[in-house]
């Protein structure tokens, strides 16, 4: 089935140590979002990229990277990661028609934990 | 910056009972969407509602949108106690994101 599937489920770093999210679709779609979610709390956008043009967020820290290789693939990058930055990590795909932006397909999630 | 508020922001309801949550944002919409997430998992879409639409039905779900006083609601009858996770609206932001509400916490005891 087509699907957006995100690895690890569970992530366990230390303060400090990089750490890398990935995200994989098979719904070939032209747009892949990062949301963060912290806990009780609405996703809150990160970045995302149409094909591949890169679109930050204004108040997205620097730490946080992303990587598009492919359409299939993106990955999140947290350089130095805070106790702050502790939280579920929500990537999301979309066609990207012309017609609009609607439905975004999410996969199930990363939920990371920073020691 | 958040665009939706959800209300009641927790709801804790009998198995075959009807469940309304709604939902207020700020500025002018294309559609709102309405997605549910289970306990630590992600998003699952239910429904979108376009602008010029009043009211939409799919299976148990029944979406109003009032455009004039830029709310929605969602109502979930004859509830099931799989029912019970986290219900979000969301309308879409400048980067064609999707700007959630703080979502209403639905529990539906058997």
């Amino acid at each position: 089935d087509a699907m957006v599937i995100q690895n690890p489920r569970y992530q366990v770093t230390q303060f400090g140590k990089p750490v890398t999210l990935s995200c994989s679709q098979t719904l070939n779609h032209n747009v892949m979002y990062w949301y963060q979610q912290k806990s009780s709390q609405a996703p809150k956008l990160l970045f995302h990229y149409y094909d591949k043009d890169f679109n930050n967020e204004a108040d997205t820290p620097d730490n946080f990277q992303s990587r598009r290789p492919n359409t299939s693939f993106c990955f999140l990058d947290i350089r130095s990661p805070g106790l702050g930055d502790a939280a579920m990590y929500l990537c999301a795909t979309e066609q990207g028609a012309t017609s609009g932006r609607e439905t975004q397909y999410f996969g199930p999630g990363t939920r990371l934990l920073v020691l | 910056s958040q665009q939706g508020e959800e209300d009641p922001q927790a709801l804790s309801i009998q198995e075959g009972e009807n469940a309304t949550m709604n939902c207020s944002y700020k500025t002018s919409i294309n559609n709102l969407q309405w997605y549910r997430q289970n306990s630590g998992r992600g998003l699952v879409h239910l429904i979108l509602i376009r602008s010029n639409e009043r009211e939409k039905h799919s299976g148990r779900l029944r979406v109003t949108l009032d455009t004039s006083k830029k709310s929605s609601s969602l109502l979930i009858t004859a509830s099931r106690a799989a029912d019970t996770a986290s219900y979000f609206c969301a309308t879409s932001g400048s980067q064609g994101n999707l700007i959630f509400g703080k979502g209403t916490k639905l529990s539906v005891k058997p």
